[in-house]
């Protein structure tokens, strides 16, 4: 059975750095694309960008590059999402998700999802 | 970025009903798209893939439909568990944008 479970919440202040993690089991990690998708309270879905766990090849949208990091660990098969310097605007739910296939494929698979509070 | 705008934003419907929402790209997409179901506090869950392709274990009342700009999603025969969040996502050009969001409401 393929499953994503997420780290837990989190509430940090502004300027803090934050790594969240997606631990991915029942599927060959290191052959699988990996997600992030952002959830903004009462807001919808957006696409953040996509890791290949082989060689963490990164797919960054445009509007995240440079804010966050995206990376992965086969040995621990875990994915990873970072900010160096968290803003109030980062507060969201953060969804990992596995791709069924390739890079252009959609996503089969959810975490449960990490809430992340900026606040000071 | 392509854009997807869905339509309606938000949908009142019974038990039993029939219901169709639809997704337009800003530019074409071929069958490119993904439609999602998300309820209050859980992760979505995809439906429908390459526009048409129901998932695994998705309940046939659930159908897709399109190519190129204009896609629909329809639920025949609403049940209870329906009522939720829709979502599409193209998956043709990166940013692999979502449309803003369908919420099926209970009438």
């Amino acid at each position: 059975e393929v499953q994503l479970e997420q780290s837990g919440a989190e509430v940090r202040k502004p300027g803090e750095f934050l790594k969240i993690s997606c631990q991915g089991s029942g599927f060959r990690f290191g052959s699988s694309w990996i997600g992030w998708v952002r959830q903004m309270p009462g807001k919808g879905l957006e696409w953040m960008g996509i890791i290949y766990c082989g060689d963490s090849d990164t797919r960054y949208n445009p509007s995240v590059q440079g804010q966050v990091t995206m990376s992965a660990d086969k040995s621990s098969s875990t994915a990873f999402l970072q900010w160096d310097s968290l803003q109030a605007s980062d507060t969201a739910i953060y969804y990992c998700a596995k791709l069924r296939g390739h890079n252009y494929d959609h996503f089969e698979y959810w975490g449960q999802g990490t809430l992340i509070t900026v606040s000071s | 970025d392509i854009q997807l705008t869905q339509s309606p934003s938000f949908l009142s419907a019974s038990v039993g009903d029939r219901v169709t929402i639809t997704c337009r790209a800003s530019q074409g997409i071929t069958t490119y798209l993904a439609w999602y179901q998300q309820k209050p506090g859980k992760a979505p869950k995809v439906l429908i893939y390459a526009a048409s392709i129901l998932q695994s274990g998705v309940p046939s009342r659930f159908s897709g439909s399109g190519s190129g700009t204009e896609f629909t999603l329809r639920i025949d025969g609403l049940q209870p568990e329906d009522f939720a969040t829709y979502s599409c996502q193209q998956l043709h050009s990166y940013p692999h944008t979502f449309g803003q969001g369908t919420t099926l409401e209970i009438k």
